[in-house]
């Protein structure tokens, strides 16, 4: 079991927009930055979202993230075939003295 | 150049160790927190721990799983990372990425390509 809640998977056309949430606590997302990554089929994963809302150099603002309270959200807009992948979100949590990620959500652009 | 390459992975028998390790290029690998995540086969992402800058304090944290078996060290002046796996067991079949964080951060900004550590009798 995950510490953070994610749903196991999401679809959309091509072109449209998802989004993906991220569920915590106060001990986690509540008072810590979220990350979200990127794994596409069969390679390592890439930072797509740090502190919270801030893209790497390099990521497209197709790509966008947020949290509010203890819940995270990633967006992605204008949805390529080519983001079809898992994305995990992840953070500290201050409780457990480690960094908790979810379970990841299989993104499928029907 | 691939700034991360991990190397040592292969098969064991429960109860066996090895070592993991790390190597970094192109960047001042002291500057940066190195951490290891492991994946086991259809399986997400797990933190396995990490180990700060000497500027922070060279410390280390470990998740619950590994704590007490696993050991991550770095030797800045070759810009390696370790991670010494002790008394392995079936569960920590999977594959090991070592990746950086610059500073105390926890934005994993760059992702080795993996090495995979079967353990199995």
């Amino acid at each position: 079991q995950s510490v953070l809640t994610q749903p196991p998977s999401v679809s959309a056309a091509p072109g449209q927009k998802v989004t993906i949430s991220c569920s915590g606590a106060s001990s986690n997302i509540g008072n810590n930055d979220v990350s979200w990554y990127q794994q596409l089929p069969g390679t390592a994963p890439k930072l797509l979202i740090y502190d919270n809302n801030k893209r790497p150099s390099g990521i497209p603002d197709r790509f966008s993230g947020s949290k509010s309270g203890s819940s995270a959200t990633l967006g992605i807009t204008g949805l390529q075939t080519g983001d079809e992948a898992d994305y995990y979100c992840g953070t500290w949590d201050s409780s457990l003295s480690a960094v908790v990620f979810g379970g990841g959500t299989k993104l499928t652009v029907l | 150049e691939v700034p991360l390459v991990e190397s040592g992975g292969g098969l064991v028998q429960p109860g066996q160790s090895l070592r993991l390790s790390c190597r970094a290029s192109g960047f001042t690998f002291g500057d940066y927190l190195m951490s290891w995540f492991r994946q086991a086969p259809g399986e997400g992402l797990e933190w396995v721990g990490f180990i700060r800058s000497r500027a922070y304090g060279g410390t280390t944290e470990y998740a619950a799983s590994v704590k007490g078996r696993f050991t991550i060290s770095r030797d800045d002046s070759k810009s390696i990372a370790y991670l010494q796996m002790n008394s392995l067991k079936t569960e920590d079949t999977a594959v090991y990425y070592c990746i950086r964080a610059p500073f105390n951060t926890l934005n994993f900004d760059y992702w080795g390509q993996g090495t995979l550590v079967t353990v199995s009798s």
